[in-house]
């Protein structure tokens, strides 16, 4: 398994860049990376995918290297309402029997994020 | 939009019980899992499955029982419950292996 590892939590204020790192050291070819945003008393939800270089979608950006062992999670100008835990996800899962190395999802403890006024 | 449905939200059970926590996806994804949230740690997955018929193992299968026979549910069945089992059980689908998985609200339980 993938396993992930981030800072357990930072601090940021309204209107700042909020950067969150995770190192993946061990990741397999064939595995994506994706983050995920978890507010209190509800499930987590997607906020980016990648495979290699950098993706941008219209709530974060995502900075992979080209050795893949880490990448990092950029939101922009973060507001108070993006308080809240943050997991980086490595791995993935294959059918059987196309795939007999299967590997499972692997969450790790995430980062809480605190934003303040 | 419904997405994945779980319930129910709340239960609370005595150890040795028996219950079934119920998954359902309306958006005809393939590939459902399992996990458990334990207070200030992230998701393990129980178990999943990538299509109608066929389920597996993931990192903390025991205790806990599967099922796919359609492709919208997938329940999980505790066998008797255990103060150990006392979490938060989220259930997610997606279409492919490339595609980010879609969570529901969650089940949280307690076992006295």
């Amino acid at each position: 398994l993938a396993k992930t590892t981030q800072p357990i939590s930072m601090d940021s204020y309204e209107g700042q860049e909020v950067n969150i790192t995770c190192s993946h050291n061990n990741i397999a070819t064939n595995d994506y990376i994706t983050w995920y945003q978890q507010f209190p008393s509800q499930g987590p939800r997607f906020i980016i995918q990648g495979y290699k270089t950098k993706i941008t979608n219209e709530v974060a950006s995502l900075f992979i290297p080209a050795d893949r062992k880490s990448s990092t999670l950029s939101l922009p100008r973060v507001s108070l309402s993006d308080t809240a835990v943050y997991y980086c996800l490595v791995g993935d899962i294959k059918r059987p029997p196309v795939d007999t190395g299967r590997r499972a999802l692997t969450f790790g403890s995430g980062t809480r994020l605190q934003v303040q006024p | 939009n419904a997405g994945v449905t779980q319930t129910p939200k709340f239960q609370v059970l005595k150890t040795g019980q028996s219950m079934t926590l119920q998954c359902a996806q309306d958006m005809n994804h393939e590939y459902m899992s399992w996990y458990r949230q334990d207070p200030g740690m992230g998701l393990r997955l129980i178990h999943y499955s990538v299509g109608a018929g066929i389920t597996d193992q993931g990192e903390v299968p025991n205790g806990y029982n599967v099922s796919r026979s359609t492709t919208e549910d997938f329940p999980l069945r505790l066998l008797s419950a255990a103060p150990s089992q006392t979490s938060v059980y989220f259930c997610a689908s997606r279409n492919s292996v490339d595609q980010p998985q879609h969570f529901g609200d969650g089940t949280r339980l307690s076992i006295l």
